[in-house]
């Protein structure tokens, strides 16, 4: 099985702060990687999908990168409303699997 | 628009079964693969199965494989998981998901049914 970890676990950040949160998987995964967001009571948002290509309707300042075993997300510029829990996901082979989450929580 | 709404969640004995639901609509159902997935209480995503287009195809995690069966009417835009022996640690909300048309991630999620495995 392929794990995902990713890190930190807990971030506090500010609003405006520029967050970057990395997902490693235990191996190569390709490009085969997506971020969700996910608030309290909620369903998961996807984010990024491909490690790199931004939903459509999610705003700019969310941005993914890598590929193989290292990937991060960014936010260029932390909005109130983006302090959720976030999750990487590796479809590359199954048993799918997710990251641990990282949330992200005003400092 | 898409939507997707699970139903039929609740609380079971260990040991016994339930049967979770998903109808779908806003979209063409025969054409996508679905997904369920699972998240216990204050812990993480999960996944735990999921089903192809035409029914033909079914993948489940380790855990769950030989208790618990996906299932699809493609007729009736709907999305089923029996789930049988069911344990305590399978206490969580449930999840359908529709993929993406290229099938390579969950892209439309549903709001989710909680099952709770008490006695």
């Amino acid at each position: 099985d392929i794990q995902m970890t990713q890190s930190p676990s807990t971030l506090s950040a500010s609003v405006g702060d520029r967050v970057t949160i990395t997902c490693r998987a235990s191996q190569s995964i390709s490009s085969r990687l997506a971020w969700y967001q996910q608030k309290p009571g909620k369903a998961p948002k996807i984010l990024i999908y491909k490690a790199s290509s931004l939903e459509s309707g999610v705003p700019s300042r969310f941005s993914g990168s890598g590929s193989g075993t290292e990937f991060t997300l960014t936010i260029s510029s932390l909005q109130p409303d983006d302090f959720a829990t976030y999750y990487c996901h590796q479809h590359y082979s199954y048993p799918l699997t997710f990251g641990g989450g990282t949330k992200v929580e005003i400092k | 628009e898409v939507q997707l709404v699970e139903s039929g969640g609740g609380l079971v004995q260990p040991g016994g079964s339930l049967r979770l639901s998903c109808a779908a609509s806003g979209f063409t159902f025969s054409s996508y693969w679905m997904s369920w997935v699972r998240q216990a209480p204050g812990k993480g995503l999960e996944w735990v199965a999921n089903i192809k287009p035409d029914g033909s195809v079914k993948k489940y995690v380790e855990f769950v494989e030989g208790r618990f069966t996906s299932s699809r009417d493609n007729a009736k835009n709907s999305l089923s998981l029996q789930m049988n022996s069911l344990r305590d640690e399978d206490t969580a909300v449930y999840f359908c998901a529709r993929y993406d048309s290229g099938s390579q991630y969950p892209q439309h999620w549903g709001r989710g049914v909680l099952v709770t495995v008490s006695s």
